[in-house]
């Protein structure tokens, strides 16, 4: 039973437009989300975060939004920029373990 | 300040060998998680040490263990090594807390023939 899903294996987006990376869990215990990129032959790097508690974080360019009802993520880039070209990885903490998505591969496109 | 380390950085073993892979986490981290990346099936979890003790245990059979040292540096060690734990093993550490996020090291290629 997979408890974290990403249910867009990719995603195609035009340079200057908005990116919207999608993220279902399952567990309601979960407390604590986080993004994280991934550049082929580097590990994963955090990108943003965000508390069960709350529903909107933002950091820049990158936007996450919580819905709890629904157990639904979702991480908007805006704008989109090539060098955003990347394997997006949501993950879900319960007690300090995380569990990960399969990722989402996004290309921006010049 | 130094980031996540991994050594080495590719391997090659054959089936029924073991392995041993190594993680340096950042300097003051004292938590260290390792983590098994497949193409087929993303990251997944394997264990987290937190000073030298094992904290969080994935769903991983007996033959992957770990340890972590007084330094905080820790070691996964793969026994009778199969052909299906060929991966991508990821080293991750954060400081303590639940909260903080993870610093991943570049991974240890593992390819068993």
């Amino acid at each position: 039973d997979q408890q974290v899903k990403q249910n867009s294996p990719s995603l195609s987006v035009q340079e200057g437009r908005i990116s919207i990376l999608n993220c279902d869990y399952t567990n309601s215990m979960f407390d604590y989300f986080l993004w994280y990129k991934k550049y082929p032959a580097e590990g994963p790097t955090f990108l943003i975060s965000i508390s069960s508690i709350k529903d909107k974080n933002e950091d820049g360019r990158f936007t996450v939004f919580l819905n709890k009802s629904a157990k639904h993520l979702s991480l908007h880039i805006v704008p989109s920029q090539p060098g955003d070209s990347a394997v997006y990885f949501c993950a879900a903490r319960i007690q300090g373990k995380s569990t990960f998505g399969d990722g989402t591969t996004l290309t921006v496109k010049p | 300040k130094a980031g996540v380390t991994q050594t080495p950085r590719y391997l090659i073993k054959t089936r029924g060998q073991q392995v041993t892979l190594s993680c340096s986490p950042i300097s003051g981290h004292r938590s260290v998680s390792w983590y098994q990346q497949t193409p087929g099936q993303g990251l997944q979890f394997l264990f987290e040490y937190f000073s030298e003790t094992q904290r969080n245990k994935g769903n991983f059979p007996g033959r992957f263990s770990g340890r972590q040292f007084s330094n905080s540096r820790s070691e996964m060690n793969v026994s009778t090594l199969e052909l299906g734990d060929s991966a991508l093993y990821l080293c991750a550490s954060s400081l303590e807390g639940q909260y903080n996020e993870q610093f991943f090291g570049p991974g240890t290629r593992l390819t068993v023939l």
